[in-house]
């Protein structure tokens, strides 16, 4: 079945600094890939997505590729701030449209 | 334009007893799906409803059922609980056939068995 493996966590770094979380998956077919934030007591909001191969999703400062040939969709953000400070999670949809998500990673970033 | 409401917001209830959560889509979409989050972990796929059949589902056993209405409002049981089934409830929404824009989802369920 498809699967999503993440970058462990927690990752803690200062206001400014850049952000990658990592994020490789498998799964049949041409899959939907994504990101979508959590924040503390609340769902989870689509950040970002890229639907085939090469695509570049970006939203709010993060992007993610989409490359094929590695199975990945990294995360990266050039300047991290404090209100980013959030758990983040890569999913793949596949045709059948069921999201499999990763186990998050936890981003704390301090003044 | 409300997006995807859950509820209740908080539970508790006892082993062996039985749950109902609820869910209400967002406006235009007609496709629910339930996700069951542990602490620390990702959502896991329970199942997936449209057309108010069950279309997709996860490795959950029986005693997890769900519901789809005609209004497309869903409702997902859980009977006999154990303790493991102590978790947030997630209930996304889409429109069918557009699997590339993703899920939008509420702000959960979270149950806790005693």
């Amino acid at each position: 079945g498809d699967s999503v493996t993440q970058m462990e966590g927690p990752v803690t770094l200062s206001e400014e600094a850049f952000l990658t979380i990592n994020c490789t998956y498998t799964a049949t077919g041409y899959p939907s890939l994504f990101w979508y934030v959590q924040y503390p007591g609340e769902g989870l909001q689509l950040l970002l997505k890229a639907t085939k191969a090469d695509d570049k999703g970006s939203n709010k400062g993060f992007e993610a590729t989409y490359r094929k040939e590695t199975t990945s969709f990294h995360l990266e953000k050039g300047s991290v701030q404090v209100s980013d400070s959030a758990v983040y999670f890569c999913a793949v949809n596949t045709n059948a449209g069921k999201s499999t998500f990763g186990d998050g990673t936890t981003l704390t970033v301090k003044p | 334009d409300a997006g995807v409401t859950q509820s209740p917001t908080h539970l508790i209830k006892t082993r062996g007893q039985q749950v109902t959560l609820r869910c209400s889509p967002k406006s235009g979409h007609d496709t629910v799906s339930w996700y069951q989050q542990a602490l620390g972990q990702g959502p896991q796929f329970i199942f997936q409803y449209y057309e108010e059949e069950e279309r997709q589902r996860g490795n959950f056993p029986d005693r997890f059922s769900g519901h789809q209405f005609p209004n497309y409002s869903s409702e997902l049981n859980v009977n006999a609980l154990l303790l493991g089934d102590s978790a947030l409830y997630l209930c996304a929404s889409r429109l069918q056939g557009v699997t590339n824009y993703g899920y939008t989802f509420g702000s959960g369920t979270r149950l806790t068995v005693v």
